[in-house]
């Protein structure tokens, strides 16, 4: 089992629809990352944190230390939005452990 | 300006040979990271060096060799190449442990 699991695997929504994803870890962690990852591949940081809530533009990410889960939320998705969602965690210093991601389709 | 940078994007070479792949960052950054993500777009980290010096060497085959001549420079080079190396390497940056990183656009690698 992986340290690391986020759900679901695949989303499709419809244009400005609320979309939420988790994702939940077995071990101690210092931080907790959220990627992006674009259709052609490239890899984009979009918020690392280490308790309770970050926000930038449409996308917000939570963390609950206790319960070892964490969600990232996008409000009136966008078709832009389609990509790869990845939840990292560091259980210490640098080294991240990664979930498998999740597909985000957002259909016009 | 391209802040963490990979060359080649793409590498496709035989079985058995000798290959490498540089990345550069220009954020002044102090860490510097590989990963590796397979066919299943599953991410590992491979190897992470702080102020040149490394810090994380995960169950990697001795085949694969990481080289920082200088903080803004970490390369990878992949001895007698097997077709179970294909899969997409990117590299990263950070200011120091701890900090959100900075990934380049990733390398290719295919192992015919």
């Amino acid at each position: 089992k992986n340290e690391v699991e986020q759900s679901p695997q695949n989303l499709t929504a419809q244009e400005g629809e609320f979309i939420t994803i988790n994702c939940s870890y077995s071990v101690g962690i210092s931080a907790l990352h959220w990627l992006q990852q674009h259709p052609g591949g490239g890899i984009v940081s979009l918020f690392m944190l280490s308790s309770g809530k970050k926000k930038h533009g449409r996308l917000i990410a939570t963390i609950n230390i206790q319960e070892k889960h964490s969600s990232l939320h996008i409000t009136a998705s966008h078709p832009r939005d389609s990509a790869v969602y990845i939840c990292a965690v560091s259980p210490s210093g640098s080294r991240l452990t990664f979930g498998e991601g999740t597909q985000l389709t957002v259909n016009p | 300006d391209t802040a963490v940078s990979q060359t080649p994007k793409y590498l496709v070479t035989q079985m058995g040979n000798d290959k490498s792949i540089k990345c550069e960052q220009n954020l002044g950054h102090d860490t510097m990271y590989w990963y590796k993500q397979d066919s299943k777009k599953f991410l590992k980290i491979m190897f992470s060096y702080n102020n040149k010096e490394l810090i994380i060497n995960e169950t990697v085959p001795n085949r694969f060799s990481p080289k920082s001549p200088d903080k803004a420079h970490l390369n990878l080079h992949i001895n007698s190449l097997e077709l179970g190396d294909s899969a997409v390497y990117f590299c990263a940056s950070s200011p120091g442990l701890s900090y959100e990183q900075y990934f380049g656009p990733g390398t290719r690698l295919t192992v015919t």
